[in-house]
């Protein structure tokens, strides 16, 4: 199993572009969320989904939107990419098999962005 | 909604040595606790968590406290080594039926020779 893979490691945007950043896991799991990591912080929660064609708000989705098409793929959209978008984003899955049931948060190695 | 808070933001200690992390969360609903460690340039790794209904954990050199009353948790490292140099995060889940959970502002770990 290739576990969490995300695509780019690394990218330049400028002000105003548009980017997605891709992720796919292979574990079958139910549960995938989008995390931003900025210098010295904690992970911040965007977006996340609970199965395919469910998704929802974390705590700072603004500038951002995901879909879920398949179980497999959850990419992330950022359509005006502004400074403040500069972070490192982390996409992760987990497997629950009732609601309330925590466990294992799997996380993909990152997404390194500079908007400038 | 659930606040973490996790102090020190740094903490340095002689190799062989124990070292000791520590959070605070707001929740009580709060249910489970996980700790991740993360090394440079990778993604955050599961390292030991703990749920409500038990008040310590173990596994080989890292253990787990929970205090629900006082609504805090810690990490202990013991017999630290190099390789345990990272930085480490505690979690706790938010009661929603997600299983999201919210994560401290992390502790960055060194490992003196």
């Amino acid at each position: 199993n290739a576990g969490v893979t995300q695509t780019p490691k690394f990218r330049i945007l400028k002000i105003g572009q548009s980017m997605t950043l891709q992720c796919t896991q292979d574990m079958n799991h139910n549960y995938m969320y989008w995390y931003r990591q900025d210098p010295g912080m904690g992970l911040k929660l965007i977006y996340y989904s609970v199965g395919a064609g469910i998704t929802d708000k974390g705590e700072v989705p603004n500038g951002y939107n995901v879909s879920r098409s398949t179980t497999e793929d959850f990419p992330l959209r950022l359509e005006l990419a502004a400074p403040s978008q500069t972070s490192v984003y982390f996409c992760a899955s987990s497997y629950s098999p009732t609601s309330g049931i925590y466990n294992e948060q799997f996380f993909g190695p990152g997404t390194r962005l500079t908007v400038l | 909604g659930e606040n973490v808070e996790q102090h020190p933001s740094t903490l340095s200690v002689q190799e062989g040595d124990s070292a000791v992390i520590k959070c605070t969360y707001s929740d009580s609903a709060s249910n489970y606790f996980p700790w991740y460690k993360q090394e440079l340039g990778k993604g955050p790794q599961l390292i030991i968590d703990i749920r409500s209904n038990v008040g310590e954990k173990k596994d080989q050199r890292i253990a787990v406290t929970l205090n629900k009353t006082a609504k805090h948790f810690s990490l202990h490292i013991t017999e630290t080594q190099p390789e345990d140099s990272a930085v480490y995060f505690c979690a706790a889940s938010t009661g929603s039926s997600a299983s999201k959970i919210i994560f401290g502002s992390g502790t960055r770990l060194s490992i003196r020779p």
